[in-house]
């Protein structure tokens, strides 16, 4: 149990366009998602928490306008990438984090590699 | 804040060798702790976590890790080392209460060698 999905698990994009990855919770309920953004050889950095229903809480320094989270179901959460430049170019987690008893934890997905060209 | 501090980057044992992965962290109160793997291009695995209760925390892949309040230290150990351990360890950091948010080390690099 407590399998989080992410697809595409990579994706290649032009400077300028726009790229959505999503983060599905695939046999529990994810009240709360996190957002996550990984350089090469660095560690994770928390980009945003998302409740069902609720705009996204950004962490400090991230766009939001840049990076638009939606959590509209209680199994899906999207991440968006607008006006995608080589800067944004990193590996994204989400997680996903139930409402109680062992799903009281953070489930990762297996991330999304994205390179803008 | 919460902080976390992995102090080795990158540590290199023989197979077969016992393991140990430090990890410190900076906290008001006790949080909660845990150990996750990743393997290159993959996304993470918990190896284990420690939320109350028994300081020593069993996890999967024969790994284990010892909380120690006064040290504020929750390093990761394993008696013999398989080349399959071969990966980048993060230890984290969450805040029991609220939405958890969990904040992640460094991460340390580790090289099995034959």
């Amino acid at each position: 149990g407590a399998v989080v999905s992410q697809h595409p698990s990579w994706v290649i994009c032009k400077s300028g366009t726009s790229v959505k990855i999503e983060c599905r919770s695939l046999d529990f309920q994810a009240t709360t998602m996190f957002w996550y953004r990984q350089f090469p050889k660095q560690s994770l950095m928390l980009m945003a928490t998302s409740n069902e229903g609720s705009k996204a809480t950004y962490e400090q320094g991230v766009e939001k306008d840049k990076f638009l989270i939606n959590h509209a179901s209680l199994t899906l959460s999207t991440l968006t990438v607008t006006s995608a430049h080589p800067e944004d170019s990193s590996f994204y987690i989400c997680s996903a984090r139930g409402s109680g008893g062992v799903y009281n934890e953070q489930f990762f997905g297996p991330g999304t590699r994205l390179t803008v060209l | 804040a919460q902080s976390v501090t992995q102090p080795d980057i990158h540590i290199t044992v023989s197979e077969g060798a016992s393991l140990e992965l430090r990890c410190n962290y900076s906290y008001g109160a006790t949080p909660y702790l845990f150990w996750y793997v990743q393997s290159p291009g993959q996304g993470l695995q918990l190896l284990l976590k420690y939320f109350s209760g028994d300081t020593l925390v069993q996890g999967i892949k024969g790994f284990e890790a010892e909380f120690k309040r006064s040290q504020s230290s929750f390093n990761l150990r394993k008696p013999s080392v398989h080349w399959s351990d071969a990966a980048e360890y993060f230890c984290a950091v969450a805040d029991p209460g609220g939405y958890q948010k969990v904040t992640f080390g460094i991460g340390t690099k580790l090289q099995v060698i034959p």
